[in-house]
């Protein structure tokens, strides 16, 4: 079946400017996660929703970033007012449930910020 | 905090050598533990998992044991072949809505 889709898959925006990444989950599951990669930090957790429980957004690293889950399924990562240091891919991740289980990962969105 | 550490750098290696990755986590409580890899231009794919100790995962002849004593869920692989070539990272899951993610290695296999 289809996996977990993103877009774009790249982005390339000017500092300042906003940005908006799409995660389509896989169908039926209900943990989603957003997850940052960047050079010299590895991954980083970001978001996580579950079902229609309040997200989890202990890793949001500023009140610039914000993202939202749409009906429980698609979800979308906005960052406002972008800047050079939020250059990274972008990686959403889906799972059947909460809890300890496999995580699918999608292709990720490319983000550049000149 | 709950964390992953990876071995520095990355490996370089001929084909059909032994491959260790080492990884170890933080220890509190007793967290899930999978290794996921990357291929060149392609998304993060499990690559094996580890529930609790002395579990072994395998996939692909590579294998990993959670090994409580040492806090550690090294990678192995007997033989490498070119395919190989990819990162390799380290996860723990502790209960927090999350993957902790060491920072990964590059495998690179030659011929």
């Amino acid at each position: 079946g289809a996996g977990v889709s993103q877009s774009p898959s790249n982005k390339v925006t000017e500092k300042g400017k906003d940005v908006e990444l799409r995660c389509d989950p896989i169908s039926g599951h209900t943990a989603l996660y957003w997850y940052r990669q960047s050079l010299g930090q590895g991954l980083e957790f970001l978001i996580y929703f579950q079902g229609n429980s309040a997200p989890d957004k202990s890793g949001l690293p500023s009140d610039r970033f914000s993202a939202e889950r749409t009906g429980g399924s698609v979800s979308t990562l906005t960052i406002q007012r972008t800047q050079q240091e939020d250059s990274a891919v972008y990686l959403c991740a889906s799972s059947p449930r909460a809890g300890n289980y496999e995580q699918y990962f999608g292709p990720g969105t490319r983000l550049t910020v000149t | 905090g709950d964390s992953v550490t990876q071995m520095e750098g990355p490996v370089t290696l001929s084909e059909e050598a032994f491959l260790t990755i080492n990884c170890t986590y933080t220890a509190t409580g007793y967290p899930s533990l999978f290794w996921y890899v990357q291929y060149p231009g392609e998304g993060l794919q499990l690559l094996l998992k580890a529930t609790k100790a002395d579990d072994k995962g395998s996939n692909k002849g590579f294998e990993a044991t959670y090994r409580k004593e040492t806090t550690s869920f090294h990678l192995e692989k007997g033989s490498v072949q070119v395919s190989d070539s990819a990162v390799y990272f380290c996860a723990a899951y502790y209960g927090n809505n999350r993957l902790a993610f060491g920072k990964g290695n590059q495998v690179v296999v030659i011929p």
